[in-house]
């Protein structure tokens, strides 16, 4: 079954430590990946996209993620994580000119950052 | 650019009442998608529209309905409220043409009373 799995619910980091968040999926096909972060009374704002290429992934906000097939794993990090940060991060998968209904969102991790 | 808008952006409801929510997507986008998210359930399909079409449909009751329009704006009604229609009603809009990225709006935070 095509599922996508975020082990943390909840994960709490200070101000400038690094930021791992992990994403792990069962797809059939080659998979589309994303990462969409949510604030508090926001919509989601798409992070960054794995289509084909280069595994390692630039997103916005100093964001990357790294595509592993053989882990099928789709791990967001950053470097030194900002208060702002704070938020519901979203893990999607979806396939090659899939219709929107078959493109699968994880349970989310909430991020808490002190100061 | 401007962004996805959703108005209203709050909703307070009674039981047994009907809420329209509107959705305007970005200019050029031509499928717009609705997603109910709640704690429990988390992000769920409801349906998109395409070209005035609807072209996939979610696991939701037939309370729940859509329509697009010829500038590709949509609205979502919701019949017969139930306490757990309480929810974030997101809208997504996309070209539509095999990209799956999709941009979101901010939501219309409905609640049942």
């Amino acid at each position: 079954a095509q599922s996508v799995t975020q082990p943390d619910i909840h994960i709490t980091v200070s101000e400038g430590a690094s930021l791992e968040l992990r994403c792990n999926y069962s797809y059939g096909a080659t998979p589309y990946l994303f990462w969409y972060v949510q604030s508090p009374g926001q919509g989601l704002q798409l992070l960054l996209k794995y289509f084909s290429g280069d595994t390692l992934v630039q997103g916005i906000k100093g964001f990357e993620a790294e595509f592993k097939r053989s882990q099928s794993s789709f791990n967001l990090r950053k470097p030194s994580v900002h208060w702002s940060d704070a938020a519901e991060y979203f893990c999607a998968v979806g396939g090659m000119k899939t219709s929107y209904d078959k493109v699968i969102f994880g349970p989310g991790t909430s991020l808490s950052v002190i100061p | 650019k401007a962004g996805v808008t959703q108005t209203p952006r709050y909703l307070i409801k009674t039981r047994g009442q009907q809420v329209t929510l509107s959705c305007s997507p970005i200019s050029g986008h031509r499928s717009v998608s609705w997603y109910q998210q709640t704690p429990g359930q988390g992000l769920q399909f409801l349906f998109e529209y395409f070209s005035e079409t609807q072209r996939n449909k979610g696991n939701f009751p037939g309370r729940f309905s859509g329509r697009q329009f010829s500038n590709s704006r949509s609205e979502m009604n919701v019949s017969t409220l139930e306490l757990g229609d309480s929810a974030l009603y997101l809208c997504a809009s996309s070209q539509g043409q095999g990209n799956n990225e999709q941009f979101f709006g901010p939501g219309t935070r409905l609640t049942v009373l």
